[in-house]
């Protein structure tokens, strides 16, 4: 009953490749993330949906398309993969609560584009 | 631009010791901060946060100070465990826009027996 989950976890592809990366929240919340970690170990954000729609667009290459077929779930699909798309790509969702607003975050999917 | 910025890749701290972990930021309009516990192959888990209008939150072990003048926080944990050996990564937010969260590149903490 994890909280977030992506899948896969591994990916190993060749450039040129069209892959698919997906993401599903149990939680309920309305707010969900791809960040992306490079090898710098920045954790950028890419992405955000609020209930199926998006709402941050960081100056993502047109390349990755996120698609939420309903607010549980944003994947993440890449075509024409490139070395420099090799990174960790964590999905998120998100809830405000009296507190603030808190992350909570997949296992990361290893992307490794050869 | 980096506008978190955590300058200690790594800290080394014994057992039973208090750890601190540093960040810095640049961006004047952030106003709510966090901090993210990171352990390998895992995705980054909320341990703290604080808001602008106050400048010291405690919750057990772990203490975020915000220095606002100084555009500072740091993380203090006491006393330090060997579980707390992850990386530690600084979160901040403008929360009049729109969902984003900036973060620092990471420290990771070790700590030894």
């Amino acid at each position: 009953d994890t909280a977030v989950s992506q899948t896969p976890k591994y990916l190993v592809t060749q450039m040129g490749n069209d892959k698919s990366i997906k993401c599903e929240q149990n939680l309920g919340h309305d707010t969900m993330y791809w960040y992306k970690q490079d090898s710098k170990k920045f954790l950028k954000i890419m992405f955000s949906y609020n209930n199926k729609e998006l709402i941050i667009n960081e100056t993502v290459p047109n390349r990755f398309s996120p698609k939420s077929p309903d607010k549980a779930h944003l994947n993440l699909h890449i075509n024409s993969l490139e070395l420099g798309d090799s990174a960790v790509y964590f999905c998120a969702s998100s809830q405000v609560t009296q507190g603030g607003e808190k992350l909570f975050f997949g296992s990361g999917t290893q992307l490794s584009v050869l | 631009d980096q506008q978190v910025k955590q300058n200690s890749p790594s800290l080394s701290v014994q057992e039973g010791r208090i750890s601190i972990l540093n960040c810095d930021y640049t961006n004047s309009m952030f106003d709510y901060f966090l901090w993210y516990k990171k352990y390998p192959a895992e995705g980054p888990t909320f341990l703290i946060s604080i808001s602008s209008i106050k400048d010291k939150n405690e919750d057990g072990r772990f203490t975020v100070f915000l220095n606002k003048s100084a555009k500072h926080l740091s993380l203090h944990i006491v006393p330090s465990q060997p579980g707390d050996s992850a990386v530690y990564f600084c979160a901040a937010k403008d929360t009049g826009t729109a969902s984003k969260l900036t973060f620092g590149t990471g420290t990771r903490l070790q700590v030894t027996l």
